[in-house]
C-alpha cells in the first residue's frame, strides 16, 4: 500500500532540546510539505521541498529545519529556538505537475508536547 | 494574496439533518478548490475537489460546487450521520510558478452529529 508514514505518533520533549520528526512516503511524489496545526486553527506551512536537495521556507519556518537527502524522506527538526513548539505536525506530499489540480496527500501526524 | 474563510464552528446537528458549511475564497487566477476532512487524532483526507468554475465535486454523499461569481465552495450533505463528526477544512491552490504548489487552508469547522 502506498502512503505517507510519520513517526512517532506522540513525542515528548524537554525545553531546550532539539527533536526530529520523521516523514516517509512511497508514492514516488517529488514535492513534500510540513505543516503545523494548533487547536482551532487551520494548517500553517513550515517548509516545503520540490525535489531532492532543495527546500524552501514556508510561512512559519523560524525555529525549524529540514533536509531532503532522499526523495522518500523529509525529516523536520524542531529546534530549541522554536518558542512554542507544542502542536500537531503534519507531513504531506503531492504528485508531480505544476497545475493547481493535484491534491496533497497527508500523513497521520505527530503530536509534539514540550514538557 | 490567496485566502480562505470558513464559517465558524462548532456546528452541532442531529442525525439525518441537512448540512451546509460555508467557504469563500480570495484568489488570483483560477485556483483549484478542495475540502479535506480530519477525524480525531488523524491526518487530513481529501473529501472532494473541483478544478474549474461550475465543477461539482462529490464523495460519500457530500457535494460542493465551484462558484466563481460568488467566490464560494460551500460543502453540503443531505442527511448526515454520526460518523460524519470531524473537522472539515476548505482549501485552495493556485498554479505553481516558481515554487511547489501551496495549499491555503481555512481555519476548519468542527462538526458534531448527535444520534
Amino acid at each position: 500500500d502506498g502512503g505517507i508514514t510519520q513517526s512517532p505518533k506522540y513525542l515528548f520533549r524537554k525545553e531546550g532540546q532539539n527533536v526530529t520528526l520523521s516523514c516517509e512516503q512511497n508514492l514516488n511524489h517529488d514535492a513534500m510539505y510540513w505543516y503545523r496545526q494548533d487547536p482551532g486553527q487551520g494548517l500553517r506551512l513550515i517548509y516545503y521541498s520540490q525535489i531532492v536537495n532543495d527546500f524552501q521556507k514556508g510561512d512559519i519556518a523560524e525555529g525549524y529545519s529540514v533536509s531532503r537527502e532522499k526523495k522518500e524522506s523529509f525529516p523536520l527538526t524542531v529546534t530549541s529556538a522554536q518558542k512554542n513548539p507544542t502542536a500537531f505536525y503534519l507531513c504531506a506530499s503531492r504528485p508531480p505537475g505544476t497545475g493547481s489540480y493535484n491534491e496533497q496527500f497527508f500523513g497521520p501526524g505527530t503530536r509534539l508536547t514540550v514538557l | 494574496g490567496n485566502s480562505v474563510t470558513q464559517m465558524e464552528g462548532p456546528v452541532t446537528l442531529s442525525e439525518e439533518a441537512f448540512l451546509t458549511i460555508n467557504c469563500t475564497y480570495t484568489a488570483t487566477g483560477y485556483p483549484s478548490l478542495f475540502w479535506y476532512v480530519q477525524y480525531p487524532g488523524e491526518g487530513l483526507q481529501l473529501l472532494l475537489k473541483a478544478t474549474k468554475a461550475d465543477d461539482k465535486g462529490s464523495n460519500k454523499g457530500f457535494e460542493a460546487t465551484y462558484r466563481k461569481e460568488t467566490t464560494s465552495f460551500h460543502l453540503e450533505k443531505g442527511s448526515v450521520q454520526v460518523s460524519d463528526s470531524a473537522v472539515y477544512f476548505c482549501a485552495l491552490s493556485g498554479r505553481a510558478i516558481q515554487g511547489a504548489q501551496k495549499l491555503v487552508f481555512g481555519q476548519g469547522t468542527r462538526l458534531t452529529i448527535n444520534p
